[in-house]
């Protein structure tokens, strides 16, 4: 257990439609990351939120938005559906901001999505 | 380009050493790290290297890593049949933020 939580565990929905996953991260981590996991596009970074402000963007879609609140915990939204969002969506936390290497990520079980 | 590539299958007899391989394009990549996926699980982290080591031996995982020719290996002594998972060959680079570049994933399998 990594003390990182994500909920829900599964997710289906329709084309079109939003969803908001929802992430907690470890107790005391300031820092949170999205990740997807698809079969065709392996595990690609999607953003990195620390102490509630932006601080790192991969390849996140122009649909897709995310945020951190006050009390660190993060939302992944999802908009406008397609079926290749279907994926395997990853949240990690680590202890700061992030600096590349220094500090390790801890990751959530991830929300499988399934978009029909 | 930032690809870091690994081969997709290995498959190795209980007790052998297992050893998987991957490349990366990006010269300031700063660290290295491999991470390990069980079914249904998370991703978890093995290890991790500077990129001005050349091994890093931890219990029965050693990593090698060939600055020159951007290559990481890692290597698992005495495999059991509860290493079989995927392993995940990571980079990462200080572009202001932390940004990690994963490969595709080994998938070890164990025969006993």
């Amino acid at each position: 257990d990594s003390g990182v939580t994500q909920t829900p565990k599964h997710l289906i929905t329709a084309t079109g439609q939003r969803v908001t996953l929802r992430c907690s991260p470890r107790s005391g981590d300031l820092s949170v990351y999205w990740y997807q996991q698809s079969l065709d596009q392996g595990l690609q970074f999607l953003i990195q939120y620390y102490n509630g402000e932006e601080r790192a963007k991969g390849n996140i879609l122009e649909r897709f938005s995310a945020q951190q609140f006050p009390d660190l915990h993060s939302e992944l939204n999802l908009s406008s559906l397609e079926l290749g969002d279907s994926a395997l969506y990853f949240c990690a936390s680590s202890a700061g901001f992030g600096l590349a290497g220094v500090e390790t990520q801890y990751f959530g079980p991830g929300t499988r999505l399934l978009v029909l | 380009g930032e690809d870091v590539e690994q081969s997709l299958f290995l498959s190795v007899r209980e007790g052998d050493s297992s050893v998987i391989n991957c490349t990366y394009t990006d010269s300031s990549s700063t660290y290295l790290y491999w991470y390990k996926q069980e079914p249904g699980a998370g991703l978890q982290l093995l290890t991790y290297i500077f990129s001005n080591m050349d091994m890093k031996q931890d219990q029965r995982l050693t990593v090698l890593l060939n600055k020159k020719d951007k290559h990481l290996s890692l290597r698992i002594a005495d495999t059991q049949t509860g290493d079989s998972a995927i392993y995940f060959c990571a980079e990462s680079r200080d572009t202001g933020g932390f940004k990690t570049i994963f490969g595709a994933g080994t998938r070890l399998f164990v025969k006993a």
